[in-house]
């Protein structure tokens, strides 16, 4: 069964900085592209960013809200997928998910999601 | 960016009828739209990829057409269950992007 738990959201300061963790189980994590997802409150579901596999070239994309602040990396040897997250705006306070890519590089849709975690920036 | 405008915002639906539901997109994805069904707080959950082919698991009454810009999410038969919020989103191009929903409400 494809399993992914997301961790580590909480409440944090404007301008400080928060790492997301989503912990997988149930398929080949190196051969997924994986992806981040987030969700303010009462809004429509924004896309943050996706990373390859290597095989496609490990490479990310990033939506333009959050590219330059954020940062997606991915651990193969312990099947996690990480969102780094810098200089937080109150406008990134939502309910973060992660979500499994499929095997290839680009025209990705998910099936699999996590449960979400959630992230609040306030002062 | 390719937005992603959904209609209508609300649709209220009688139990057993078919709902009907839009996703149109502002420049050709050709088939590459997906759409998901979400519960208050929950994640989504693929219903079609593909424009019309349907997720592992999902029941035939959810079918989904179109191509280009224009694209329907049809529910047959619908139940109360189905009384949630529908996206659709866009794999076309980066960055990935998503409709404004449709909440479908039982009557």
């Amino acid at each position: 069964e494809v399993q992914l738990v997301e961790s580590g959201g909480g409440l944090v300061q404007p301008g400080r900085s928060l790492t997301l963790s989503c912990t997988t189980s149930g398929f080949t994590f190196r051969d997924h592209a994986m992806s981040w997802f987030r969700q303010a409150p009462g809004k429509r579901l924004e896309w943050v960013g996706i990373i390859r596999s290597k095989l496609y070239g490990g490479a990310a994309e990033y939506a333009a809200s959050v590219k330059g602040r954020f940062t997606i990396s991915r651990d193969d040897s312990n099947n996690i997928a990480y969102l780094q997250m810098n200089s937080l705006e109150t406008e990134d306070t939502a309910l973060y998910f992660c979500s499994r890519g499929k095997i290839g590089g680009v025209r990705h849709w998910f099936e699999h999601w996590g449960q979400g975690t959630r992230v609040t920036v306030s002062s | 960016e390719t937005v992603m405008t959904q209609s209508p915002v609300t649709l209220s639906v009688s139990p057993g009828e078919s709902a009907t539901l839009s996703c149109r997109a502002s420049q050709g994805v050709s088939t590459n739209l997906a759409w998901y069904q979400q519960k208050p707080d929950q994640a989504p959950r693929l219903l079609i990829y593909g424009a019309s082919t349907r997720a592992t698991g999902i029941p035939a009454r959810f079918s989904g057409s179109g191509s280009g810009t224009e694209f329907t999410l049809t529910i047959s038969s619908l139940q109360s269950e189905d009384s949630v919020i529908y996206y659709c989103q866009q794999y076309n191009k980066w960055p990935l992007t998503f409709g404004g929903g449709t909440k479908v409400e039982i009557k």
